[in-house]
């Protein structure tokens, strides 16, 4: 079945450091792959998302490249704010549906000013 | 634009009690509806899923029910808590016609049983 593996948190960084949060993930074919973010006491709002081999995701200064040959979506930052800090999530749709939305089980960033 | 709401946002009841958490969307026609939860340290599960009024979809056997008793109601409901419910429960809606993947998530719903 699918599933979605994400470098184990919590992370906390200095404000301007470089962020990387690693995923990785298994399904057949080629599914589509999203970062969430929660901020603290918030829902899940999408971040970025790749529906295809070598797209890259990107948004407020995060990017992630859709790997097919080592199956990854890192996420990274080049200079990481205070703001930044909450919980990401990798997930993966297998048919493009949101129904079938595979999530990582999150890491927790904490920038520190 | 759309929105989504759900409430209350924080809720402790004891083992044994009922629960019911409301979910209603705005600004949209028929849209798909999502309960999840979010164990602490935990992804993601989900829990029901529905496409239409009356049409419920459950993903986890458990003590919990889904019911959508208006286009854009989604409640999710026990009649008797467990210890093991407590977590943070988000509803979310996408769109009932093309599917990019992308969820729009409430706020969420922190429930403590105790």
């Amino acid at each position: 079945g699918n599933s979605v593996t994400q470098m184990e948190g919590p992370v906390t960084l200095s404000e301007e450091a470089f962020l990387t949060i690693n995923c990785t993930y298994t399904a057949t074919g080629y599914p589509s792959l999203f970062w969430y973010v929660q901020y603290p006491g918030e829902g899940l709002q999408l971040l970025l998302k790749a529906t295809k081999a070598d797209d890259k995701g990107s948004n407020k200064g995060f990017e992630a490249t859709y790997r097919k040959e080592t199956t990854s979506f890192h996420l990274e930052k080049g200079s990481v704010q205070v703001s930044d800090s909450a919980v990401y999530f990798c997930a993966l749709s297998r048919s493009g549906s949101a129904r079938q939305l595979t999530f990582g089980s999150g890491t927790q960033l904490t920038v520190l000013p | 634009s759309q929105t989504i709401h759900q409430w209350p946002a924080t809720l402790v009841q004891p083992v044994g009690s009922p629960l019911s958490l409301e979910c209603t969307v705005e600004g949209t026609s028929n849209p798909n509806l999502y309960w999840y939860r979010q164990a602490a340290g935990r992804g993601l599960q989900l829990l029901f899923y529905s496409v239409g009024i009356g049409q419920i979809s459950s993903e986890v056997p458990q003590n919990l029910s889904a019911s959508r008793p208006q286009d854009r109601q989604f409640i999710l409901s026990s009649k008797k808590l467990l210890l093991s419910d407590s977590g943070f429960y988000l509803c979310a809606w996408t769109p009932s016609g093309g599917n990019t993947g992308e969820l729009f998530f409430g706020e969420g719903s922190r429930l403590t049983v105790l």
